[in-house]
């Protein structure tokens, strides 16, 4: 059974950087997307950005300008990082696996989803 | 920019059927996925491609999508169901996720 366990610092102050990591354990890595997705206080999701085995990446444009997300392939291993950090960052992150299927994009799809991580930004 | 709208509750009788659509621009023209989310709990995937069931899902659950409208139904709702419904589109390359919908059993 795969399972997606991540860890990282959850507790900001305003302007630092936000870092988490996620490791694949019991399953293929190479044969999917990786992507981070966060959920603000009651909203729903917000997808940041994504990532593949070989550091193939694609980010949110509205938060292109603050994030990097990088991998560790031989470790199985992605991870997230957001500069500047303000309070409206305060979320839900999740790392999550994307199939990336079919003739188009249009075709992927989120079908596996880490426990999150509560991320609060004090001022 | 693209934007998939929900309505933000539907309410349903134990044992009926509930409806929940997903609305956008020419939605039909692309593939919706639909994720349930209880709380306290991560998104979990029930609908992907219009109408696929990933292997596990009760086939309670289905899904269309023409014109501009998706809709995830849910047949023979159960108290379990209670959860909030998010539908998922492409803009491009970039993942859209719906407002949401807490689908309510009373």
């Amino acid at each position: 059974q795969v399972q997606l366990q991540q860890w990282g610092a959850g507790l900001l102050k305003a302007s630092e950087t936000l870092s988490l990591s996620c490791a694949v354990y019991g399953g293929s890595f190479s044969g999917y997307y990786w992507s981070w997705i966060r959920q603000l206080p009651g909203q729903g999701p917000e997808w940041i950005g994504e990532i593949n085995h070989s550091g193939s990446t694609n980010y949110n444009p509205s938060l292109q300008s603050r994030v990097t997300i990088s991998v560790d392939t031989p470790k199985k291993q992605f991870s997230l990082k957001v500069n500047l950090m303000t309070a409206a960052d305060t979320a839900m992150y999740y790392c999550v696996r994307e199939v990336a299927v079919g003739p188009g994009r249009d075709h992927w799809y989120f079908d596996l989803w880490g426990r999150g991580t509560l991320v609060t930004v004090s001022s | 920019s693209y934007e998939v709208t929900q309505p933000p509750s539907v309410s349903v009788s134990p044992g009926q059927t509930a409806s929940v659509t997903c609305s956008g621009d020419k939605l039909g023209d692309k593939y919706v996925s639909w994720y349930q989310q209880k709380p306290g709990q991560s998104p979990v995937l029930v609908i992907y491609q219009d109408n696929k069931r990933p292997s596990g899902v009760t086939e309670r659950f289905s899904g269309s999508n023409s014109g501009n409208t998706a809709t995830l139904t849910i047949s023979g709702t159960q108290t379990l169901d209670e959860a909030d419904y998010y539908c998922q589109a492409w803009d491009s390359t970039t993942a859209l996720f719906g407002t949401g919908t807490m689908v309510i059993v009373l």
